[in-house]
This record gives C-alpha cells, sequence and structure tokens, in this order.
C-alpha cells in the first residue's frame, strides 16, 4: 500500500494567491483528516470527514479556509486568499471509521507551506 | 473542553537507558489513545492504539498503559537506541483525536 499521499510536498506563495493542498488517503479508509502543525500551536485539527461527508469543521480558522472530499480516494483544502500566518505544515490522515471514537490514524508526509 | 499534556518536552538520554514518557488528559471520557512518533520533517508514524477498556499495550520495546480514572497514560521505551531519536505525541480520542505537546527524544551514542 502507497499510504497516505499528499501534493505538494512544498509550496512557497506570495501573500494573496490561492493554495490548493491535495490528499489521497489508503484505499478502504473512510475518514479523512485535515490538521495544521506549527512551533506555536502544535498540531491541531481543522476539519474530518467521514464516508466523504464533512462532520466537523469547528477548526478550520476562518472562511479562508475550505475543504472538498468529492470522492472516497480524493480531497482538497483550499486557502484563499493565503497570508503569511497560514505558513505551517499541513498534514492528510485517514483511518477507518469506527463505531465509537477515531481509528487508528495514518499520516501523510505533509505539505510545507510558506507564504511570503 | 479535553486538554493533553506531555512531560517532559524534551529528554536527551545515553543509548541503552529504559525511559519513561508521561501523557495526561483532563477528560476521562475517551474512547482510546494513541502514541505517535514523528521524525523531523515527517510525517506522524502510529506506535501504540489502547483502547480505553484495556490497561496497556505492547510492541517490541515499547510498552504503552493507560489509566483512565487519573487521566493518565505512559509510554515506557526499553533499551533505548539512536534510533529511538524523534518527538512523541501521544492523542486522545473521542470521536476525534486531541493531540499532546509532544516530547522531543534524544538519544546519543
Amino acid at each position: 500500500d502507497a499510504g497516505v499521499i499528499q501534493s505538494p510536498r512544498h509550496e512557497v506563495t506570495e501573500m494573496g494567491q490561492e493554495v490548493t493542498l491535495r490528499c489521497k488517503p489508503i484505499s478502504g479508509h473512510n475518514s479523512l483528516f485535515w490538521y495544521r502543525q506549527t512551533m506555536m500551536r502544535g498540531l491541531e485539527l481543522l476539519i474530518y470527514f467521514n464516508n466523504n461527508v464533512p462532520i466537523d469543521d469547528s477548526g478550520m480558522p476562518e472562511d479562508r479556509f475550505s475543504a472538498k472530499m468529492p470522492n472516497a480516494s480524493f480531497s482538497t483544502l483550499k486557502i484563499q486568499p493565503s497570508e503569511p500566518r497560514d505558513s505551517a505544515v499541513y498534514f492528510c490522515a485517514s483511518s477507518r471509521v469506527m463505531r465509537q471514537g477515531a481509528g487508528e490514524q495514518y499520516f501523510g508526509p505533509g505539505t510545507r507551506l510558506t507564504v511570503t | 473542553k479535553q486538554e493533553v499534556t506531555q512531560i517532559p518536552a524534551a529528554l536527551s538520554v545515553p543509548e541503552g537507558e529504559n525511559l519513561v514518557l508521561n501523557c495526561s488528559f483532563t477528560d476521562s471520557a475517551i474512547y482510546n489513545l494513541q502514541w505517535f512518533r514523528q521524525d523531523p520533517g515527517k510525517g506522524l508514524t502510529s506506535l501504540l492504539l489502547i483502547q480505553s477498556s484495556q490497561r496497556e499495550q505492547t510492541s517490541g520495546r515499547l510498552n504503552a498503559s493507560l489509566d483512565k480514572s487519573s487521566g493518565r497514560s505512559t509510554l515506557y521505551i526499553a533499551a533505548s537506541q539512536p534510533g529511538d531519536s524523534a518527538t512523541y505525541l501521544c492523542a486522545v480520542s473521542t470521536d476525534k483525536l486531541i493531540f499532546g505537546t509532544g516530547t522531543r527524544l534524544q538519544v546519543f551514542p
């Protein structure tokens, strides 16, 4: 299994530009999570999907952030317009839906975003 | 609101030592607790998952214990090696994971 795939691995963009991060979960997993990691705030959950449906987006910091999961094998996280404070590493993770609690999550390698 | 704390924040030890990393959480209403390892510039790797009904889980040189009533978990690493150097994170699960702040471990030869 290839694991969770994220692209791009690195993104450098100027303030005000649109940024799109992509994720392909592990085949057969039906939960998908987007996290952001910074030195100041650690690892924060932004949004998660079960069976392609957004369940909890309370971690999405602002309306500038949006996420979609059009099918079971693909998700995007979009920032429009981007700001320097959005600079962070963004991780995607997937797991199987559990009857109770979060299942064992498998993380992608992350996308390091730098907004200048 | 669930808060997860890890102590110590950083640890540096010589090779061969047995280690204990600590994780505490404020709300005992959890389904499970997971320990992860993160290498610099990399994603997280799941090490152990303990269900709320379990007391401990073991994998090789790693042993994780859970005391839900007191809101504590420990990760025990036996006979540490330089390859164990990484950041270790614990996360408690309701319907989603809440991560701790991490312990940065360095094992020197």
